[in-house]
């Protein structure tokens, strides 16, 4: 079974300053690998995704991540965030199906992000 | 972008009651999930479709059911709501394209 480590539960930064927030897997193959932010009383939006190819990958809103197979760690940059990046950001792990389908998603406990002015 | 409504947003009932929390698409895609979301915990799946005709326990379907009444609706339901079942549920789909959206949420107390 895939599962999904957040070591971090709580990261302040200031504004302007870059942002790295760490995402550790565990799953038998390759998997499908994604970031999504929550903002206060909001649904999940999706940043970004991982399949295949290019190992480091863009997303909205200036955020990006690189697939370390090596080190199972798949963790979201951003060079210099805003103050409205505040929010909460779940990393997942999604199990693929030997069609190339997506499964089920597995949820890390997520990162709350807090920025200061 | 998918389209996928949660009704309630929000519900207070009492503990023994039986509540149905409703999702729909408009986007005509197979796969739909629901989730319960708790502070420090993350997403938990409740239970997923892939499939009018398919249904899956996810990681914690205890005191819960579903039914796909038709590819567009999902429904959730708490036969007897207990008060560890307040918290944040969020239904999902894939499309084909494996991505996951989300809807809003329907925040349920249980008292």
């Amino acid at each position: 079974a895939q599962s999904v480590t957040q070591p971090d539960i709580h990261i302040t930064v200031s504004e302007g300053a870059s942002l790295e927030l760490r995402c550790n897997y565990s799953y038998g193959a390759t998997p499908y690998l994604f970031w999504y932010v929550q903002s206060p009383g909001q649904g999940l939006q999706l940043l970004l995704k991982y399949f295949s190819g290019d190992t480091l990958v863009q997303g909205i809103k200036g955020f990006e991540a690189e697939f370390k197979r090596s080190q199972s760690s798949f963790n979201l940059r951003k060079p210099s965030v805003h103050w409205s990046d505040a929010a909460e950001y779940f990393c997942a792990v999604g199990a693929v199906k030997n069609t190339g389908t997506a499964s089920k998603l597995t949820f890390g406990t997520g990162t709350r992000l807090q920025v200061t002015l | 972008d998918a389209d996928v409504t949660q009704t309630p947003r929000n519900r207070i009932t009492k503990t023994g009651k039986r509540i149905m929390l409703e999702c729909s698409q408009t986007k005509g895609h197979d796969r739909m999930y629901w989730y319960r979301q708790d502070p420090g915990l993350g997403l938990q799946l409740i239970y997923y479709s892939f499939d009018v005709k398919d249904i899956n326990k996810g990681e914690i379907s205890d005191g819960y059911s579903v039914s796909r009444q038709a590819q567009a609706k999902f429904s959730l339901s708490l036969e007897s709501a207990i008060p560890n079942q307040t918290a944040l549920y969020f239904c999902a789909l894939w499309d084909r394209e494996n991505i996951q959206y989300f809807g809003a949420g329907t925040r349920l107390s249980v008292l």
